[in-house]
């Protein structure tokens, strides 16, 4: 158990719609990351934030967007969802890092399986 | 860039044989490696890490050097048992919020 939480496991949806995937990071970490795990990507980087700042984006979408809270979870927001959207979201915390700071560990989630229909 | 290209899959191995799974690299600046396993229906692990160029990661009877003259992270196990069987990933990481940049995986099978 990496103690990094991450609900719901699966979730079924259909085409057009929005859907929210929540992520405690593990006690202590500042940082979150996101990542999306498809068949033909990949596993790609999708948003990080830092206590509660957005501090890099990569491979995301503008439909998708994504908040820290000041608790520190997280919540990623899936919006006019499409069918390639299905797939495996990952959640990752870490201690840092903030700008410049050494790479830490990154733990992940057991993950979010969106299925879009 | 930042990238990883690793070994094709999947990699089928009789029990007790050596494992090798290739991972090379392309980086600005000096990026910390990885080695995440992936277990079915389980999130990713950290296996193993290295830091700085000749470092040696080591975990659980695996192994990688950071081979900075020839970008590479190599993962390798002498003797690999059934419970080995899994997704394996080369990452480093590198950008301004350190995220990790994967591999695309490499499936291992390991038969009794």
């Amino acid at each position: 158990d990496s103690g990094v939480t991450q609900t719901p496991k699966h979730l079924i949806t259909a085409t057009g719609q929005r859907v929210t995937l929540r992520c405690s990071p593990r006690s202590g970490d500042l940082s979150v990351y996101w990542y999306q795990q498809s068949l033909d990507q990949g596993l790609q980087f999708l948003i990080q934030y830092y206590n509660g700042e957005e501090r890099a984006k990569g491979n995301i979408l503008e439909r998708f967007s994504a908040q820290q809270f000041p608790d520190l979870h997280s919540e990623l927001n899936l919006s006019s969802l499409e069918l390639g959207d299905s797939a495996l979201y990952f959640c990752a915390s870490s201690v840092g890092t903030g700008l410049g700071q050494a790479p830490y560990e990154q733990y992940f989630g057991p993950g979010t399986r969106l299925t879009v229909t | 860039g930042n990238s990883v290209t690793q070994m094709e899959g999947p990699v089928t191995l009789s029990e007790e044989a050596f494992l090798t799974i290739n991972c090379t690299y392309t980086a600005t600046g000096y990026p910390s490696l990885f080695w995440y396993v992936q277990y079915p229906g389980e999130g990713l692990q950290l296996l193993l890490k290295a830091t700085k160029a000749d470092d040696k990661g080591s975990n659980k009877g695996f192994e990688a050097t950071y081979r900075k003259e020839t970008t590479s992270f190599h993962l390798e196990k002498g003797s690999v048992q059934v419970s080995d069987s899994a997704v394996y990933f080369c990452a480093l990481s590198g950008g301004s919020a350190r995220q990790l940049t994967f591999g695309s995986g490499t499936q291992l099978t390991v038969l009794p």
